[in-house]
């Protein structure tokens, strides 16, 4: 069975400062997609980046970036100037492509930003 | 707002009751996936439903069940309720053609407190 694991309960940056958020994951399969969700305080969860395992070029949206290492079975997330709407739980999540659809998430990591 | 709607949005029930969630798809989503997150469990996938048929079943337990209606809108049905069934419940969708890649959509979730 798949799982994913997010070793960083809290963490907290300055504001318009850099912080990364880490999560490992554990696969047999060679083909799969990983993600970072976003829930703030209102509990909606929202995708915030997706990467998919043949691609080895690190997904990129905006202010947020990964580093993937399939290898070694990581899979962080970067966040670049940090805003104080950043402010909430990121949860870590793998998926198959083919079979069972189900997301399987990571136990979240709390981001607290500092003004 | 993703387009996806679930009521209600708050519940509070006794122990050993039954309740009804009710969720709505994106417009030409197929697929509906329901969640449970716990302090207990985290998140974690309990059932998907694909154009009124059950495709994948998570760690739900038998005393809940779900089905999925012609007009694509789904229910979930939690009974003889424990204090444990207490959690955010969220249903996402997404168009659900495999095996391309679906995004999963989710509701605002559906807070059941049972005292």
């Amino acid at each position: 069975a798949q799982t994913v694991t997010q070793s960083q309960p809290e963490m907290s940056v300055q504001e318009a400062e850099t912080v990364t958020l880490s999560c490992t994951y554990d696969t047999s399969e060679s083909d799969y997609y990983l993600f970072w969700y976003k829930q703030p305080p209102s509990r909606q969860m929202i995708l915030v980046i997706r990467q998919e395992a043949y691609k080895q070029q690190n997904a990129t949206e905006n202010r947020f970036s990964v580093n993937f290492q399939k290898a070694a079975k990581s899979f962080s997330l970067k966040i670049s100037d940090s805003q104080l709407g950043d402010a909430a739980m990121y949860f870590c999540a793998y998926r198959t492509p083919f079979g069972n659809e189900k997301l399987t998430f990571g136990t979240g990591t709390r981001l607290t930003i500092i003004p | 707002d993703s387009g996806v709607t679930q009521t209600p949005k708050h519940l509070i029930t006794a122990t050993g009751q039954r309740v009804t969630l009710r969720c709505s798809p994106r417009s030409g989503d197929l697929s509906v996936y329901w969640y449970q997150q716990s302090l207990d469990q985290g998140l974690q996938f309990l059932i998907q439903y694909y154009n009124g048929e059950e495709r994948a079943k998570g760690n739900i337990l038998e005393r809940f069940s779900a089905q999925q209606f012609p007009d694509l809108h789904s229910e979930l049905n939690l009974s003889s309720l424990e204090l444990g069934d207490s959690a955010l419940y969220f249903c996402a969708s997404s168009v659900g053609d495999l095996p391309s890649y679906n995004e999963q959509f989710f509701g605002p979730g559906t807070r059941l407190t049972v005292l």
